[in-house]
């Protein structure tokens, strides 16, 4: 069963328009989490990540996530996207228990058009 | 500082044949992971290794070994290769064990096994 859900598979937005992609997880205690993109034909890089404090964290490139314990989620928002955001969006969790382990989502791909 | 390289690029296989995938991180970082990444399944991990001459298996570890002889490289080895291991396979890094820690990654080999 997958463990990180990411809901949606492909969202596709003109420019300017706000950003939310839903990431959910099943595990109980103490999790990290993450969120990666990967620009066309380039590797990984880290957005943001949460692993205590604020809930809400900002990430590079004007993208934010907040942390809701008791939905067990972390969607990523971003107000105003645009054309150069078109990538691929991985959610990861590390737990507490599984020292450095991530487990990621199945990737959501957004598209922005100009 | 490169970060973490990968070798080679992208290679064509025919079933059954063997090869080395290469992994090398100039961080001094203690942990590498190998990961496959398949359309729509996000990241999977293969085999990790926590540190200079250990390795442990991931989710996905059947029909790959690895090793670590040097703290800076992890390779990777497909015995005899599979049309299910045609994939793109990449390597990451990070400082230690600690859950929290932003892992690396490579920019990707592109495996294609006929």
């Amino acid at each position: 069963a997958q463990s990180v859900s990411q809901h949606n598979h492909h969202v596709i937005l003109s420019e300017a328009a706000s950003l939310e992609l839903g990431c959910n997880y099943s595990y109980g205690g103490t999790v990290n989490l993450f969120w990666y993109v990967q620009y066309p034909g380039q590797h990984l890089q880290l957005l943001l990540k949460y692993f205590s404090g604020d809930p809400l964290v900002k990430g590079i490139k004007g993208f934010e996530a907040e942390f809701i314990k008791s939905k067990f989620s972390f969607n990523l928002r971003k107000p105003s996207v645009q054309w150069s955001d078109t990538a691929e969006y991985f959610c990861a969790v590390t737990r507490g228990s599984t020292l450095g382990r991530l487990y990621f989502g199945r990737g959501t791909q957004l598209t922005v058009w100009p | 500082n490169a970060g973490v390289t990968q070798t080679p690029k992208f290679r064509v296989l025919k079933t059954g044949q063997s090869m080395t995938l290469l992994c090398a991180q100039d961080m001094n970082h203690e942990y590498m992971y190998w990961y496959r990444q398949d359309p729509g399944m996000g990241l999977r991990l293969i085999h990790y290794s926590v540190g200079e001459g250990t390795t442990a298996k991931g989710e996905v570890p059947d029909g790959y070994n690895v090793s670590r002889l040097k703290k800076q490289n992890f390779l990777l080895g497909l015995e005899s290769a599979a049309p299910s291991q045609t994939s793109v396979y990449f390597c990451a890094s990070s400082r230690d064990s600690a859950p929290y820690n932003e892992q690396f990654f490579g920019p990707g080999t592109r495996l294609t096994v006929l």
